[in-house]
């Protein structure tokens, strides 16, 4: 089966400071890993995936076999960046049907 | 574009009713999902459609019924609610399979409480 773990309910860190949002997971095959974002009063949208390798809004998210990780990174915290942060896993034997995290609240403090 | 419309945005149950959530996109979508977000569980996939007149079931499906009858609309449909269904839906729509891409349109939700 597979599985996604966010440990961290809640992350609170001040501007400026680096974010690191946790996500680890459990797939017996080749993984398909995404970060979802949202924000209050918005819908939740796509931020980014672990196959475009790609910087959205600094954050930056480096798929790790070896740890089975898919940690959300950003070097400065802005206080736009404050909501709720789901990880997501699917993969092609599992029917490409996608399983998300509990989900990591970012708090960012002035 | 109206993107993906939901409704009602709120709604209040009796145990044992039956109610239907509504769902449309206009973007020519294939791929439709109905979710449920619960505190500390994340979003959990209860139905999703590959396209008209094509359904199949999610992690959660227990419970509730769907139907894809145009390309447009994608219904939720409890049967018999009870206070395990006390939750926020959510609809999605993609153009392709979202666990490829990623990529998929929500809506604003519906919250569901059952008393």
């Amino acid at each position: 089966a597979q599985r996604v773990t966010q440990p961290e309910k809640l992350l609170s860190v001040f501007k400026g400071a680096p974010v690191e949002l946790k996500c680890n997971y459990s797939y017996s095959g080749s993984p398909e890993l995404f970060w979802y974002v949202q924000y209050s009063r918005q819908r939740l949208q796509l931020l980014l995936r672990h196959i475009s390798r790609e910087s959205i809004k600094g954050f930056t998210a480096d798929l790790n076999k070896g740890e089975t990780s898919f940690h959300l990174k950003k070097p400065f915290a802005q206080e736009e960046d404050s909501a709720m942060y789901y990880c997501a896993l699917s993969g092609r034997e599992y029917g490409n049907k996608l399983v998300f995290g509990a989900g990591t609240i970012l708090r960012v403090k002035s | 574009n109206a993107g993906v419309t939901q409704t009602p945005k709120f709604q209040v149950l009796k145990t044992g009713q039956s109610m239907t959530l509504q769902c449309a996109q206009d973007m020519n979508h294939e791929y439709m999902s109905w979710y449920r977000q619960d505190p500390g569980m994340g979003l959990r996939l209860i139905h999703y459609s590959v396209g008209a007149g094509i359904t199949d079931q999610g992690e959660v499906p227990n419970g509730y019924n769907v139907s894809r009858s145009t390309t447009e609309d994608f219904p939720l449909r409890l049967l018999s609610a009870a206070p395990s269904q006390t939750s926020v839906y959510f609809c999605a729509s993609s153009y392709s399979s979202p666990g490829r891409s990623g990529e998929q349109y929500f809506g604003p939700g519906t919250r569901l409480t059952v008393t």
